[in-house]
C-alpha cells in the first residue's frame, strides 16, 4: 500500500503565476487535510475535504486560494497569482473513515519557491 | 482558540543521555494528541498517538505521557542516539476526523 504521495515535490513560480499542488491520499483514505509550513513556521491546517466535498477551509486564505477533492483523481490545492508569501511547504494528510484509532499519514509536501 | 507551545526550540544533548520534550496546549478538551517526527526537507512521521483517555503510550525508546487536566504531554527519549536528531512536533485534535492544531517543534541534536 503506497503512503501519501505529492507531486511535485518542488515547483517554482514566478510573482502572477498559478501554483496546482496535487495530492493522492493512501488507498482507502477518504479523508484528506492540507497543511502549510511557513518558514520557522509550525504547521497551520489550510483544509479539509471528502470525496467532492469541503468539510472545514477556515484555515484557508480568503482569496486565491483553492482546493478540491474530485470523485476520481487527486486531491488538488491550487493557488491563482502566487505572491513570494506564499513560499512554503504544502502538506497533505488523509486518513480513512472516522474510528477510534484514526490518525493522519502525512506526504512528503511539496516545496513552492515563488521569485 | 487552541494553541499548542513547545519550548525549548532547540536543544543538543551528547548520545547516550535520556531526555524530555515538552508540550502544553490551551485547550483541555482534546480528542488525542500525537507526536510527529521531522526529518529536513521530508514530511511527517507518526510516533505515538495517545488519546484522551489514556495517560501515556510506550513505543521502543518512546514515552509519550498526557496530562489533559494541566493541558501537557512530554515525549520522553531513552538513551539517546545521533538518528534521533530531528523536529518532533506536538499536535492536538479536537474531534474525529478533525484538523490537527501543530506546536512550532522542538530541533533535536544528539552529539555522538
Amino acid at each position: 500500500n503506497a503512503g501519501v504521495m505529492q507531486n511535485p515535490r518542488h515547483l517554482v513560480r514566478r510573482r502572477g503565476q498559478e501554483a496546482r499542488l496535487r495530492c493522492s491520499p493512501m488507498k482507502g483514505h477518504s479523508h484528506v487535510y492540507w497543511y502549510r509550513q511557513l518558514p520557522e513556521e509550525g504547521l497551520k491546517f489550510m483544509v479539509y475535504l471528502q470525496k467532492e466535498n469541503i468539510i472545514d477551509e477556515s484555515g484557508m486564505p480568503k482569496e486565491r486560494f483553492s482546493a478540491e477533492f474530485p470523485k476520481e483523481g487527486p486531491s488538488i490545492l491550487r493557488i491563482q497569482q502566487v505572491v513570494r508569501g506564499d513560499s512554503a511547504a504544502y502538506f497533505c494528510a488523509s486518513s480513512p473513515p472516522a474510528g477510534y484509532q484514526e490518525t493522519q499519514y502525512f506526504g512528503p509536501g511539496t516545496r513552492l519557491l515563488v521569485l | 482558540k487552541q494553541e499548542v507551545t513547545q519550548i525549548p526550540a532547540a536543544l543538543s544533548v551528547p548520545e547516550g543521555e535520556n531526555l524530555v520534550l515538552n508540550c502544553s496546549f490551551t485547550d483541555s478538551a482534546i480528542y488525542n494528541l500525537q507526536w510527529f517526527r521531522q526529518d529536513p526537507g521530508k514530511g511527517l512521521t507518526s510516533l505515538l498517538l495517545i488519546q484522551s483517555s489514556q495517560r501515556e503510550q510506550t513505543s521502543g525508546r518512546l514515552n509519550a505521557s498526557l496530562d489533559k487536566s494541566s493541558g501537557r504531554s512530554t515525549l520522553y527519549i531513552a538513551a539517546s542516539q545521533p538518528g534521533d536528531s530531528a523536529t518532533y512536533l506536538c499536535a492536538v485534535r479536537h474531534g474525529a476526523n478533525s484538523k490537527l492544531t501543530f506546536g512550532k517543534g522542538i530541533t533535536l541534536s544528539v552529539r555522538p
